[in-house]
């Protein structure tokens, strides 16, 4: 399986708002409603911020939204804080094969 | 509170074996499939397999299939995987993850353990 397509690094200032792109094809992100984004700080566990697109779980800021158009997904951060400095994640199923899923690169965000 | 606690991370030389084991507490085990998700140094998130709540479905990543066997002890609390025939590439954090969703397999990661490191070297 190939990974999804993220770009490598973003950045922003306090306050602003960001969006990371997540882009597969149409057997993963365009195909299903099941993206998921994960943040993921240095030397801690991934966690989930987005699953089934665009839903938050329970606790997470509603700072951060997911959305998809086509064969790309997208997570966006309004007011950006300085922990919000991490790497992310996106995730999709995939039917390439049998029942998988596969990861993007991750996305390496900077609070300047 | 939902733990999840990996252990049996070894340096192990190339070809060999290896079994990692994932205890869970804080959650109905048996209600929920689980993932096995690696990362190795320095690098992103890979899939490597998912079985589900009754261990009756198992998927494998094409990277590891014929090679990792997944499995689950219900009885225990347990997910294990079992590594056959190991190579330099697998060389990785490997983490234990719970499916978001009641029996769901098309289920994203909630939680996840903190890891056990495997290292394939000679």
């Amino acid at each position: 399986q190939s990974a999804l397509t993220q770009p490598a690094s973003v950045s922003g200032s306090p306050g602003q708002s960001i969006t990371i792109s997540c882009t597969g094809t149409s057997s993963d992100v365009g195909g299903y409603n099941y993206v998921s984004w994960y943040q993921q700080h240095p030397g801690k566990a991934p966690k989930l911020m987005i699953y089934d697109v665009s839903n938050r779980p329970s606790g997470v800021s509603n700072r951060f939204s997911g959305s998809k158009s086509g064969n790309t997904a997208s997570l966006t951060i309004s007011g950006l804080q300085a922990e919000d400095e991490a790497d992310y994640y996106c995730s999709s199923y995939t039917s390439s094969s049998t029942l998988n899923w596969v990861f993007g690169g991750g996305t390496k965000l900077t609070v300047l | 509170e939902v733990q999840l606690v990996e252990s049996g991370g070894v340096v192990v030389q190339p070809g060999g074996s290896l079994r990692l084991s994932c205890a869970a507490s804080g959650f109905t085990f048996d209600d929920y499939a689980m993932h096995w998700v690696r990362q190795a140094p320095g690098k992103g998130l890979e899939w490597v397999s998912l079985i589900s709540w009754d261990g009756g479905s198992t998927y494998y990543a094409d990277s590891v299939k014929g090679r990792f066997t997944i499995s689950r002890d219900n009885s225990k609390n347990s997910l294990y995987l079992q590594m056959n025939s190991l190579r330099a590439e697998d060389t990785a954090l490997y983490y234990c993850a719970k499916a978001a969703m009641v029996r769901g397999v098309i289920s994203p990661c909630d939680y996840w353990g903190q890891g056990t490191l495997v290292t394939v070297s000679s």
